[in-house]
């Protein structure tokens, strides 16, 4: 079984609206992230949870929130989508100083 | 959060040794310097991570100078699916800041 998985893996939606994208780990980490990847931009970071009491804004969080329902789970929302969302949104998970342990993305489309 | 700069694109010929230099003039004394590779429509996979001097694994060597300023990733004698985007990143307590990465392209 795959350490991070995300549900679902491809998501057309439209504008408007609301639509939460999941994130489980079997790792064991307590820090979670989420990243949006746009074509030839790399990867940016939405939000990051460093335990399930602490959830911090990263680069692009406008439009964006998030929930950190367990040390093994963290929820991206999209509380109105609109097209320029439209990306491959990725969960990773780590522990303090080590490597980041990445899920297999979710491609989202807003129409 | 220390800024790395990496070419943004490389070429190398099938069983040639590839360097990628990446500068991180602003890191820290607590900072890491750690290597991702990412295939398209997957999440970048850990590469190899250093703190000084030189780090080897079974698929890469991290070369990081005395002043730490720098860092160059080692692949030995590249093969068709080491085609991939490689990233270079810089950080101690903090997430890691992905940029562009450096697009390599390895020709049969």
């Amino acid at each position: 079984d795959a350490d991070v998985t995300q549900t679902p893996r491809n998501r057309i939606t439209k504008t408007g609206k609301r639509i939460m994208l999941e994130c489980s780990q079997t790792k064991g980490h307590d820090r979670m992230y989420w990243y949006r990847q746009d074509p030839g931009l790399g990867l940016r970071l939405i939000y990051y949870s460093f335990d399930v009491k602490d959830i911090n804004k990263g680069e692009i969080s406008d439009g964006y929130s998030v929930s950190r329902q367990a040390q093994a789970k963290f929820s991206l929302s999209l509380e109105s989508a609109i097209p320029n969302q439209t990306a491959l949104y990725f969960c990773a998970t780590s522990d303090p100083g080590y490597e980041q342990y990445f899920g297999p993305g979710t491609r989202l489309t807003v129409t | 959060l220390a800024k790395t700069t990496q070419p943004i694109s490389m070429d190398s010929y099938e069983g040639q040794e590839v360097n990628i230099t990446c500068s991180h003039n602003n890191i820290a004394t607590n900072d890491y310097i750690t290597w991702y590779q990412q295939f398209p429509s997957q999440g970048p996979r850990f590469i190899i991570q250093g703190y000084k001097t030189k780090v080897t694994n079974e698929v890469a060597s991290l070369f990081i100078p005395a002043d730490r300023k720098s860092s160059t990733l080692s692949l030995p004698r590249v093969s068709l699916s080491d085609t991939a985007v490689y990233y270079c990143l810089v950080s101690g307590n903090t997430p890691l800041v992905f940029g562009k990465g450096t697009r390599l392209s390895v020709i049969a």
